[in-house]
């Protein structure tokens, strides 16, 4: 079965340290990946694709198709990337339509 | 441009009341989507519609039906409102019905059923 599962609901890190949000797939075939994310009292927007292999905002996802995951890293966290993001999916299987993580809320502390 | 507007913003239903959520989109996007999002839990998508006249179930469709009123506007539909249908609702749309697209979101309609 598609399944993505985000492992934590809350990762609080300080300022200037690295941040690793976490993202693991179940999926038999090969699936695309996204990250959106959702900053306070904004929409839930698009942050990445890993088909377009970009750097936004100072983040980077890699898909590990071995591990099947797609980890969302930033080296130094900045207050400003406080927000809920969300870790989704899509394939033949979805009918090319999106499977979502539950999310992780990120807190950077000053 | 507005973007995704959805209205109402809150509306709490007796068991057994039916509403119509209204999305309406600006952008001239061809496909347009409602999901579902539940504690702990990820969205969920409920209808989409790929293009003007197209609608097509998604994940949890049921006690649901939906209207794609025109290229603008998709509506969301729940003729006997139940508690487990409690929820956050969120349309979106895209340029085209596949998630290669980037999907643009409203700002969501909590929905209480008591």
């Amino acid at each position: 079965a598609q399944r993505v599962t985000q492992p934590e609901k809350l990762l609080s890190v300080f300022k200037g340290a690295p941040v690793e949000l976490k993202c693991n797939y179940s999926y038999s075939g090969s699936p695309e990946l996204f990250w959106y994310v959702q900053y306070s009292r904004q929409r839930l927007q698009l942050l990445l694709r890993h088909i377009s292999r970009e750097s936004i905002k100072g983040f980077t996802a890699d898909l590990n198709k071995g591990e099947t995951s797609f980890h969302l890293k930033k080296p130094f966290a900045q207050e400003e990337d406080s927000a809920m993001y969300y870790c989704a999916l899509s394939g033949l299987d979805s009918n090319y339509q999106l499977i979502w993580g539950a999310g992780t809320k990120l807190i950077i502390k000053p | 441009n507005a973007g995704v507007t959805q209205t109402p913003k809150f509306q709490v239903l007796k068991t057994g009341q039916s509403m119509t959520l209204q999305c309406a989109q600006d952008m001239n996007h061809n496909s347009m989507y409602w999901y579902r999002q539940d504690p702990g839990m990820g969205l969920r998508l409920i209808y989409y519609s790929a293009s003007e006249g197209t609608t097509d179930k998604g994940e949890v469709p049921n006690g649901y039906n939906v209207s794609r009123l025109n290229k603008r506007e998709f509506s969301l539909r729940l003729e006997s409102a139940a508690p487990s249908q409690t929820s956050v609702y969120f349309c979106a749309s895209s340029e085209v019905g596949t998630a290669s697209y980037e999907q643009y979101f409203g700002p969501g309609t909590r929905l209480t059923v008591t």
